[in-house]
């Protein structure tokens, strides 16, 4: 399978307590896009990396979630002291952004629950 | 106001039948725009991009924008069970920006 991987697919927890997802992107893709999705919402941006260089944060970001992509290969989502407000899928996409067309490839996200 | 906006649903209709999914934009910069389809439990999966006014068609599915109006359709053709889905318009905001789905289901 040469998709966008994410781990794990699902994920509870207790509030307060912290999680770490994991998104493996398409191998020759630069870019690499977190997105958040609530039941009957399209996805809302979260933060992107070009290469290993995180490039922007959204204000939906708080102070909680920290992003890494060490070697510009896979990708780390960690959200601190969880709040039952981070339920949510978090969905991974990869691009090879080259032009002005790029294409987004998402992965099957992870569903997180926080009770 | 979002940039992005959809006509929620959510949507029925028989098989066979013609669909017509739309949205509208306010960014006039937004130079092209994609189409997602999202099954249940699935990450959006890329159906068709298009860019500039006019109509795209791919097999049984056609974009169209209308910069004009700043609208944006979807039109599926022959419409099947399996393409009972949620579908997403989603522009180039300085990163990708959703609508925020319409849900169809295809009754067989």
């Amino acid at each position: 399978d040469t998709g966008v991987s994410q781990d794990p697919r699902h994920k509870i927890t207790k509030r307060g307590q912290n999680v770490t997802f994991r998104c493996d992107p398409i191998s020759e893709h630069n870019r690499l896009y977190w997105y958040r999705q609530t039941l009957g919402q399209g996805p809302e941006f979260l933060t992107y990396f070009q290469n290993e260089a995180q490039l922007e944060k959204s204000r939906l970001l708080s102070d909680r979630f920290s992003a890494e992509r060490p070697k510009g290969s896979f990708s780390t989502l960690e959200i601190q002291r969880t709040e039952q407000g981070d339920s949510a899928m978090y969905l991974c996409a990869s691009s090879l952004a080259r032009g002005q067309h790029e294409k987004l490839f998402f992965g099957s996200g992870t569903q997180l629950s926080v009770l | 106001q979002k940039e992005v906006e959809q006509d929620p649903g959510p949507l029925s209709v028989p098989e066979g039948a013609i669909v017509s999914l739309n949205c509208t934009y306010s960014n006039s910069a937004f130079q092209y725009f994609m189409w997602y389809r999202q099954y249940s439990r699935k990450g959006p999966e890329l159906l068709m991009y298009t860019y500039s006014s006019g109509n795209k068609e791919d097999g049984r599915f056609t974009a169209q924008v209308d910069k004009s109006s700043k609208y944006i359709s979807l039109f599926i053709r022959d419409s099947q069970p399996s393409d009972s889905a949620t579908y997403l318009c989603a522009g180039p905001a300085r990163q990708l920006t959703f609508g925020s789905g319409t849900q169809l289901t295809v009754l067989p």
